[in-house]
């Protein structure tokens, strides 16, 4: 079965400046997808980013990047110019290409932004 | 209304209460998905739908009924819970397929009595 740890519980940045959440999985699939969800206090969970396995080039949105190391099996997210409504919840999760639907996920890093 | 929404938001219930959770998309979505998340725990997913029809249980309790009547609509009821059944429960859809994306809704934050 995958696993997804998240190693980071707390994550604390100044705004502006950079920030890198960790997330490392376990599969022995070669085909599969990785997401970065963010859950504010509103609750809601929403959709960073995504990564898909079989792409070596890490996928960016805006101010928001991986660094997907496939042998590794890492998969870190870089939120550049950190700005107050990035303080959230952060999930990583792994969903197989093939068969179950489901997103198995880390248990999350909770980041902090200090003005 | 747009993406997914839930009702009700909050909920209060007794262990002999039944009760029901819903859940809409407006995604024109064909898979939709029950996840609980509990305190210091992962969300863990509960079902699964695809084209009304369960493809999934993650082995839940049957005191959790889930329903599909359509592609737009997920249910979640509810009879003699558990306070360990307290949780935020977060329903999710997607376009269906293997290389999808799942969306959320806000969740509805349940507490058992």
């Amino acid at each position: 079965a995958q696993t997804v740890t998240q190693s980071q519980p707390e994550m604390s940045v100044q705004e502006a400046e950079t920030v890198t959440l960790s997330c490392t999985y376990d599969t022995s699939e070669s085909d599969y997808y990785l997401f970065w969800y963010k859950q504010p206090p509103s609750r809601q969970m929403i959709l960073v980013i995504r990564q898909e396995a079989y792409k070596q080039q890490n996928a960016t949105e805006n101010r928001f990047s991986v660094n997907f190391q496939k042998a590794a099996k890492s998969f870190s997210l870089k939120i550049s110019d950190s700005q107050l409504g990035d303080a959230a919840m952060y999930f990583c999760a792994y969903r197989s290409a093939e068969g179950a639907q489901k997103l198995v996920f880390g248990q999350g890093t909770r980041l902090t932004i200090n003005p | 209304e747009t993406g997914v929404t839930q009702t009700p938001r909050h909920l209060v219930m007794g262990m002999t209460n039944k009760k029901s959770l819903k859940c809409e998309q407006h995604l024109g979505h064909n898979a939709m998905y029950w996840y609980k998340q509990s305190a210091k725990k992962p969300l863990e997913l509960m079902f699964v739908y695809n084209f009304k029809e369960q493809t999934e249980n993650n082995s839940v309790p049957s005191r959790f009924s889930p329903e599909c009547p359509n592609s737009s609509h997920l249910f979640l009821h509810l009879h003699t819970l558990q306070p360990e059944d307290s949780a935020l429960y977060l329903c999710a859809s997607s376009p269906g397929g293997k290389r999808d994306t799942q969306y959320f809704g806000p969740g509805t934050r349940l507490t058992v009595l």
